[in-house]
């Protein structure tokens, strides 16, 4: 069974406008949440991250939302540019655990120019 | 070399062969993972090493043999796999093992005929 759900498998947005990722869980054990964002050809990296002691972390044009009483997170890019076309991984934690991350099966995001 | 490296970058091996997958990392972190990555799932924890220690064998089968002979470098041995192996192996690394954010390699693309 899915702890990490990632359930849009790709989202096209037009450039300049917002793209919103979701992700939702089903561990609510899980403390702590991470996005990766992976080009073709390439590793996934490591975008952004989130304890479950905040709502919210922002980074530049990247702000992750937590709402834990829903064991829900969504990553907020904006403005979208075209070289964030990739797939973004959401991944999560348990604290004190063994500390692995499961992920997501990941949303292709496309930015049309 | 910068990173997170691994070689080759393609395979294609018959099942009764035996090849071996090679993971580098240039960042001095102490702890490797092996992940599996196959089509339409999340990525799959196989192997974790903290110090050249394995802490983590996630079920794998035994046709799957990882070696860890230094903090630097992680190799996944292959034998007698099937086709249902294809998939996109990563290996990624942390500073230590309780550290959430990793940095992956680019991958090897497997493909078991």
């Amino acid at each position: 069974d899915q702890q990490v759900k990632q359930n849009s498998p790709s989202l096209s947005v037009q450039e300049g406008r917002i793209s919103i990722l979701n992700c939702d869980y089903t561990n609510s054990m899980f403390d702590y949440f991470l996005w990766y964002k992976k080009y073709p050809a390439e590793g996934p990296t490591f975008l952004i991250s989130i304890s479950s002691i905040k709502d919210k972390n922002e980074d530049g044009r990247f702000t992750v939302f937590l709402n834990k009483s829903a064991k829900h997170l969504s990553l907020h890019i904006v403005p979208s540019q075209p070289g964030d076309s990739a797939v973004y991984f959401c991944a999560a934690s348990e604290q004190g655990g063994s500390e692995k991350l499961v992920f997501g099966k990941g949303t292709k995001l496309t930015v049309n120019p | 070399e910068t990173g997170v490296t691994q070689t080759p970058r393609h395979l294609v091996m018959g099942m009764t062969n035996k090849k071996s997958l090679k993971c580098e990392q240039h960042l001095g972190h102490n702890a490797m993972y092996w992940y599996k990555q196959s089509a339409k799932k999340p990525l799959e924890l196989m192997f974790v090493y903290n110090f050249k220690e394995q802490t983590e064998n996630n079920s794998v089968p035994s046709r799957f043999s990882p070696e860890c002979p230094n903090s630097s470098h992680l190799f996944l041995h292959l034998h007698t796999l099937q086709p249902e192996d294809s998939a996109l192996y990563l290996c990624a690394s942390s500073q230590a093992f309780s550290e959430y954010e990793q940095f992956f390699g680019p991958g090897t693309r497997l493909t078991v005929l």
